[in-house]
Formats: C-alpha cells, structure tokens, sequence
C-alpha cells in the first residue's frame, strides 16, 4: 500500500464520542486526502491537504476536522460521532494534486 | 452537479474474453481521467490515467478511451483472467486538487 498506514484499522465507538483516525506515509508526498466509502455512494471525499498545515474542505466535511502539523501525518478526527458516520475511511497521498493517488488499507468505523 | 455514472454494477465475462467497462460523466469537463482496481477490503489502487488530448492509452491487458465529446471512457482488459476480478473505480479531476469517483463497475471473470 505504497508507505501509507492507517490507524486502527477497526474501532467501534458509541454515537456522542469523539474519534480521531490516523494517517501517516514514508513516501514524503505533499499531498494527502481523507476519503470515505458507502455502499451506493462510492468513494466521497471528506478534506484534504495540500501542505503541512494547509488544509482544505471536500465533498462531504461536515461533522469532520483535520489537522497535519508534520508531512508525514494526517489527523481526522469526528469531535462527536454519528451513526451515520459509520463507514470505511480511506487515506491516500499523492505528488501533486493532478497525480494518481495511492491509497491506504482502510478504517472500518463503527458508530453504535 | 457532477455526475459520474459506471454503467454497470456488475458485469460477468468468461476468462479469455474481452471486459469492457463504461464510464460516463455530466456537467463535467475534466483534464483527466483515472482508473482504479478496488479488492474486497483493501483500498484502491491506480491502473492508468488518460488525459483529455489522448484518445487512448494502453497497459499491458489494460486499454482505456476518452472521449471528451461523448463524455466518456471506455475501460478494456484484453484475455481476461479471473485475477481481474475485482471493482473497477472510475475518477475524475473535481476541482484544482480533488477528485471525484465513480460507484465501480464490480466484475467477475468466470473460469
């Protein structure tokens, strides 16, 4: 998975709790994007990064904020869950903003 | 809004025929074009990215059209081998640094 990790990998958390999921990638690319998948919808895009500490808002960022104080880390974090915030959050990274991405193995949230 | 349509959700082929896959986009009009391959628990990976001047590129098995009148792309894989069974994501240039995807086309090679 091209120097991505994601962590954890699975969380199950109850509706109200805050959440932060972790991205973190060895390949030193500027760019890193927080990307969510649901059945029916595809892959939707929740924010993105351009820089350390350049951010900016995609698709569907409501009930989501990010932070990237290092390049190599991309914070999400859900400040009080939903359970419609269920779902399996990918990461990916890439060159520039017109490259190719190359994607993480995935979280799988639940939110009960 | 834009609009991104894989015409098939899922689409069952015998090994060793050709497997063409349908993307087709409104209110779009995109720079580029991307293709992805999505395993059952994994994340996507990138197969190729065809750029609004290409007609055409090609990989290995792997061809892909861009037709920017139609506003379309036609994903090819040649021999078709049941390893390629797998969702295959389209996606599209959104804005300045994001794209959008597909919902994938899901398909089953049959030995």
């Amino acid at each position: 998975d091209a120097g991505i990790t994601q962590s954890p990998r699975h969380k199950v958390t109850e509706t109200g709790t805050p959440v932060t999921l972790r991205c973190h990638q060895t390949e030193n690319h500027r760019y890193m994007y927080w990307y969510r998948q649901d059945p029916g919808h595809g892959l939707r895009l929740i924010h993105y990064s351009y820089g350390v500490k350049d951010t900016d808002k995609g698709e569907v960022s409501d009930g989501y904020s990010v932070s990237r104080s290092k390049t190599e880390d991309f914070l999400l974090t859900l400040e009080s869950a939903t359970s419609s915030q269920t779902s399996v959050y990918f990461c990916a990274i890439s060159v520039t903003g017109a490259s190719e991405q190359y994607f993480g193995p995935g979280t799988r949230l639940t939110v009960t | 809004s834009q609009k991104i349509e894989q015409n098939s959700e899922a689409l069952n082929i015998q090994e060793g025929k050709t497997a063409t896959l349908t993307c087709n986009y409104t209110n779009y009009s995109p720079a580029y074009l991307q293709w992805y391959r999505q395993d059952p628990g994994r994340g996507p990976v990138f197969l190729l990215l065809i750029r609004e001047n290409e007609k055409e590129k090609r990989k290995e098995r792997l061809k892909v059209t861009f037709d920017t009148t139609l506003k379309q792309s036609l994903f090819h894989i040649t021999a078709s081998q049941p390893a390629d069974s797998a969702t295959y994501l389209c996606a599209l240039r959104g804005g300045a640094n994001n794209l959008f995807f597909g919902t994938g086309t899901r398909l089953t090679v049959i030995p």
